[in-house]
């Protein structure tokens, strides 16, 4: 079964507004991760936040972490153009080395 | 310095052909991933290698896939008899490690897009 799902499948906003996307999972895990793919092709990693941590920053990113509600969100503030791709989150459990991902987000900031 | 690269960047092949697809790592990472994207879709886990070994084979789809990774770098996946539904995005990721209880990033390759007509 999907580990991670993200929320909302598509996302459309204005430049300069702020855009929060949303991930639940179902089991127990020890990081989450966030990653940005743009065109369909590579990922770029933006951020990982452990189990035991409740939020994290980095530039215009703001990621939380609910582990009782099993879910974290993205938030990337003063949105640009250029934040336009898909969003995923990835989960990984326990010992395993597997990297869950999530079907994703596809956000669209409009100029 | 350099990304993980990947070749071809795209391949398209008959029904039936084999398929060899390419991943170069970052040098000095000891971890390499392979997962596959079908359009419009989320990541999914094909295997990994710590080093040589590939100590989890449980995400690959059948016993046509097959990965072997040599001097701890370079690593290729095959396809044998390809059919249609292997059509997808092949994507290859490296990181310093095992992500243990940790947690490393993992860089990503730009992908290669595999057609099977």
């Amino acid at each position: 079964s999907q580990q991670g799902e993200e929320d909302p499948q598509a996302l459309s906003i204005q430049e300069g507004e702020n855009a929060t996307m949303n991930c639940s999972y179902k089991t127990s895990i020890n990081n989450l991760q966030w990653y940005r793919q743009n065109s369909g092709r590579g990922l770029v990693h933006l951020i990982l936040i452990r189990s035991n941590e409740r939020e994290k920053h980095s530039g215009r990113l703001r990621v939380t972490l609910d582990t009782s509600k099993k879910s974290s969100s993205l938030l990337i503030t003063a949105s640009r153009a250029a934040d336009t791709a898909s969003y995923f989150c990835a989960t990984r459990q326990g010992g395993s080395e597997k990297l869950v991902f999530g079907k994703g987000t596809k956000l669209t900031v409009n100029p | 310095g350099a990304g993980v690269s990947q070749s071809p960047s795209n391949k398209v092949t008959e029904k039936g052909k084999d398929v060899e697809l390419r991943c170069d790592p970052i040098s000095g990472h000891t971890a390499l991933y392979w997962y596959r994207q079908s359009l419009g879709q989320g990541l999914e886990f094909l295997i990994y290698f710590q080093g040589n070994s590939a100590p989890d084979k449980s995400g690959l789809p059948s016993d046509r896939f097959s990965a072997e990774r040599t001097g701890g770098s370079v690593s290729t996946l095959t396809i044998q008899r390809t059919q249609q539904e292997d059509s997808a995005v092949y994507l290859c990721a490296s990181s310093l490690g095992l992500a243990g209880a940790g947690g490393y990033e993992q860089y990503f390759g730009p992908g290669t897009r595999l057609t099977v007509t």
